[in-house]
Order: structure tokens, then C-alpha cells, then sequence
């Protein structure tokens, strides 16, 4: 599996956009870029998950540029709910649903 | 969505003693479930793959005999920690996805137990 390398942590007032940077040098073709979100005391929960380009949801934004081998976890306007550890994961299509293998995550400090 | 709930949120044990964590899908059935560990300010560490009705999947370094995992329902996997040590202290983590699911949007985690070992 693809390891992956993002920063430990990040601080970040309300109403800022926070990028997080992953790189997964080593990112097979077959390979999806997946992001979760935990608190403190709570299981992960799933962002948002994406092969290419840019992928948009109601919580986040990913950008993947065309090599593949990093991407960018946006998350726009940040409130003190935001603080969380953020994990990116690189899993392979066939894994989907399955194990992951969790890195190191980058723990984000949202002040006011 | 879909829930997957752990039983229980925390317990504290003596040194000696088995706890019995239960995992459950709610709404969805699951064939395979996975059971994580993660101590304070660290990452998740999967521990095994349980497989409703065969033998867990152990990942390398982890005992079979001291995580007892059963999957004896398509909605239910239990996790016993047999003779608890204060080292088995931590916050364990199931998740679980439904039959045929083949996204990660689709995985869901429980909300965690953690565990205290007097």
C-alpha cells in the first residue's frame, strides 16, 4: 500500500480555508485518495474520496493534479467544530469498503 | 447513513480480567468487519479482519489468543481482551461496510471504546 506523508499539524482561525497537503509518491494506478476526520474519543468518519482532477462535496474539496502523487484536502471557512485529526489514505479500488491502513494524520487546531 | 454502533463507550477492568467489546451494524449487514487500536496520540493500528461465520484475520504482531474476535451474525462481531494488562489499555475501533459495498463512502466506523486497565 501506497505510504503517505502529511504535515502533523496545522493551526487555523474560524472563517480561514485550511489546505492540507498529502504525498503519495508511490500511488499505483489503481489507487483511490481517500480522506477521513476524527475527534477526539470518535471513530473516523469519511470526507471525501477521489482518483483525478477535483472533487467537490458539501463538506470539503480535493484537488489531485495530474500526476497523482499529491493532493490537497480543502476545507473552506473552518469553524471551531473543524478541529479534528485528518488522515489521507491511498487505497487500492479492489480494498474499497475494507481495511485501511492509517498514517500519521495531521492534527488541525481551529481558534477563534 | 448507516451506523455502526460499539458497546461499550468505556469500561475499566482489573488487571486479570476479560472484557467483551460488542460492534454492530444497524441498518446493514456486513460479512467482514475490523477491529483497530489506538492509543493516545497515535494513529489507528488495525489489529484483525473479523469474517462472519470463520476464524478472524490477525494482522502480524497481534495475538489471536489475547483478542478474541467473533463474528457470529452478519451485524454483530464481538472483540473479547482475554487476561487484560494495564498495556491493553487503549481506544478500540470497529467499522464495517455493507455486503457488495465498494466504496470507502460506504465504510463506517464505530464510535470507539475505550478501555482502562487497572
Amino acid at each position: 500500500l501506497a505510504k503517505t506523508t502529511q504535515p502533523i499539524s496545522m493551526d487555523s482561525y474560524e472563517g480561514q480555508e485550511v489546505n492540507i497537503t498529502c504525498s503519495h509518491n508511490n500511488i499505483a494506478t489503481n489507487d483511490y485518495i481517500t480522506w477521513y476526520q476524527q475527534f477526539p474519543s470518535q471513530g473516523p468518519r469519511f470526507i471525501i474520496q477521489g482518483y483525478k482532477t477535483k472533487v467537490t462535496n458539501e463538506v470539503a474539496s480535493l484537488f489531485i493534479p495530474a500526476d497523482r502523487k499529491s493532493s490537497t484536502l480543502s476545507l473552506p471557512r473552518v469553524s471551531l467544530s473543524d478541529t479534528a485529526v485528518y488522515y489521507c489514505l491511498v487505497v487500492p479500488i479492489y480494498n474499497q469498503g475494507g481495511k485501511l491502513i492509517f498514517g500519521q494524520g495531521t492534527e488541525l487546531s481551529v481558534k477563534p | 447513513g448507516a451506523v455502526v454502533s460499539q458497546h461499550p463507550s468505556w469500561v475499566i477492568c482489573k488487571s486479570g480480567t476479560s472484557v467483551k467489546i460488542e460492534c454492530r451494524s444497524l441498518d446493514f449487514q456486513a460479512t467482514t468487519m475490523f477491529w483497530y487500536r489506538q492509543f493516545p496520540k497515535q494513529s489507528l493500528m488495525l489489529m484483525a479482519t473479523s469474517n462472519e461465520g470463520s476464524k478472524a484475520t490477525y494482522e502480524q504482531g497481534v495475538e489471536k489468543d489475547k483478542f478474541l474476535i467473533n463474528h457470529a451474525s452478519l451485524t454483530l462481531s464481538t472483540l473479547t481482551v482475554t487476561s487484560a494488562h494495564p498495556e491493553d489499555s487503549s481506544f478500540y475501533i470497529c467499522s464495517a461496510s455493507p455486503i457488495g459495498s465498494a466504496t470507502n463512502e460506504k465504510l463506517f466506523f464505530g464510535s470507539g471504546t475505550q478501555l482502562s486497565v487497572l
